[in-house]
């Protein structure tokens, strides 16, 4: 069956860097683009950006571009989202999502989530 | 960037009851909406695709329906296990894929 286990909670000072590994197995890893989302109280369901895991190309939402870095590797099935910068406002849960297939927006698969806390 | 707007923020019913939650979109996404459920702690789950198509493994009770702007997502007497939120998310003109803020579905 298809997992998504992504990396532990935590917690990072403003300006800090953070990056959460999301490590795929029950598929072929390349055959699926890659979401990342992320969960905050005030902002809800946000999408960072997705990755195709199959020669790393990947689309970034405006909003973070120059900030996230979303890159795999093929021998582990494993994604990163680094995010730089950090900011209180950066305090969520981030999801690793998986694509159903060619890219094509749907989300079936999600990783259990990281808790990321920024703060001084 | 396209806006979904859900309503009710919250709807309160019984077991057994059946809910309709409201997803629109702020201009068309054709039938590029899908609806998914997360409970306190847990990652959401695909519950519908494409407007009106059940996920795999999904009770036959949730059916979803709806094209362009305006979409329903029912569930068909309610069960204790269905209280949770539920998130709805357009792809049809994309990136940015685009959720909406979500209806919390509690017991009354």
């Amino acid at each position: 069956q298809v997992q998504l286990v992504q990396s532990g909670a935590e917690v990072k000072k403003p300006g800090a860097s953070v990056k959460v590994s999301c490590k795929a197995s029950g598929y072929t890893f390349t055959s699926n683009y890659m979401h990342w989302v992320r969960q905050t109280p005030g902002q809800g369901l946000e999408w960072m950006g997705i990755i195709n895991p199959s020669g790393g190309s990947t689309t970034y939402a405006q909003n973070f571009q120059g900030t996230v870095t979303m890159t795999s590797d093929t021998s582990t099935s494993t994604v990163y989202m680094e995010l730089n910068s950090l900011r209180s406002e950066d305090t969520a849960v981030y999801y690793c999502a998986r694509d159903t297939v060619g890219g094509s927006g749907l989300i079936d698969y999600w990783g259990q989530g990281t808790l990321v806390t920024v703060s001084s | 960037e396209i806006v979904l707007t859900q309503s009710p923020a919250t709807l309160s019913l019984s077991p057994g009851e059946r809910a309709t939650l409201s997803c629109r979109a702020s201009q068309s996404v054709s039938n590029y909406l899908a609806w998914y459920q997360q409970k306190p702690g847990q990652a959401p789950r695909l519950l519908i695709y494409d407007a009106s198509n059940r996920a795999t493994g999904i009770p036959a009770r949730f059916s979803g329906s709806g094209s362009g702007t305006d979409f329903t997502l029912t569930i068909s007497g309610l069960e204790p296990e269905d209280f949770a939120f539920y998130y709805c998310l357009q792809r049809s003109n994309w990136p940015p894929v685009t959720f909406g803020q979500g209806t919390r579905l509690e017991i009354k």
